[in-house]
């Protein structure tokens, strides 16, 4: 199994509502990243996980929250988001931070209603 | 701070042409540097990374430290090149970091 895979692929969301995004590969992969995605514009990298520990935070509001359960596993929990918030959300890994952001997931894409 | 610019945001070229897209970056530090691709309805992929100095699909893209310029190239464009191509670079104590430029859309005309 050589993907990432995100759930769901689509979500629209209330703004105070509470929903998660989910990453998942099974490549053995140590390091796990969050990304945003705007309309036309270049993902912007969000957060960075190594060996399962929260390494980089990019001055991300509070109101998402990642998680890191296990090896395989990245969760994205949204809570009280704004409309601006919408967006696609990607997901990559690789084998170890500092080697390339080789695999990237199809993305979910999120709308804050 | 580190910044890639890519200047055109499409890029229209004949099959059989050649075809170049330009990246120009900005840090201080030992940048590593990446080339993006993504086709229609799939997802982002890595092209090739400089420090592999390998040609990818026909793809080729060497970096000038002195011009900051990573640009892609390929002699021969294909129909199948047709997608959205992204420069990236990596920097931080473990080059966890990667920025994206703004991409640019290359058509290749049949």
């Amino acid at each position: 199994d050589t993907e990432v895979t995100q759930t769901p692929k689509h979500l629209v969301m209330g703004m105070t509502n509470k929903k998660s995004l989910k990453c998942e590969q099974h490549m053995g992969h140590r390091a796990m990243y969050w990304y945003k995605q705007k309309a036309k514009k270049p993902p912007e990298l969000m957060f960075v996980y190594s060996y399962e520990k929260l390494s980089i935070n990019e001055s991300v509001p509070s109101r998402f929250s990642p998680e890191c359960p296990n090896s395989s596993l990245l969760n994205l929990h949204l809570h009280a988001l704004q409309p601006e918030d919408s967006a696609l959300y990607l997901c990559a890994s690789s084998q170890r931070v500092g080697l390339p952001q080789a695999f990237f997931g199809q993305g979910t894409r999120l709308t804050v209603v | 701070a580190q910044r890639v610019t890519q200047p055109e945001k499409l890029l229209s070229v004949f099959k059989g042409a050649p075809v170049e897209l330009k990246c120009n970056y900005s840090y201080s530090g030992s940048p590593e540097l990446f080339w993006y691709v993504q086709y229609s309805r799939q997802r982002l992929q890595l092209l090739l990374r400089h420090i592999s100095r390998e040609s990818i699909k026909g793809f080729t893209a060497d970096l000038n430290k002195g011009e900051t310029s990573f640009h892609l190239k390929k002699p021969f464009a294909q129909e199948e090149d047709s997608a959205m191509y992204y420069c990236a670079l990596s920097y931080n104590f473990g080059n966890e970091k990667l920025t994206f430029g703004t991409g640019t859309r290359l058509t290749i005309i049949p």
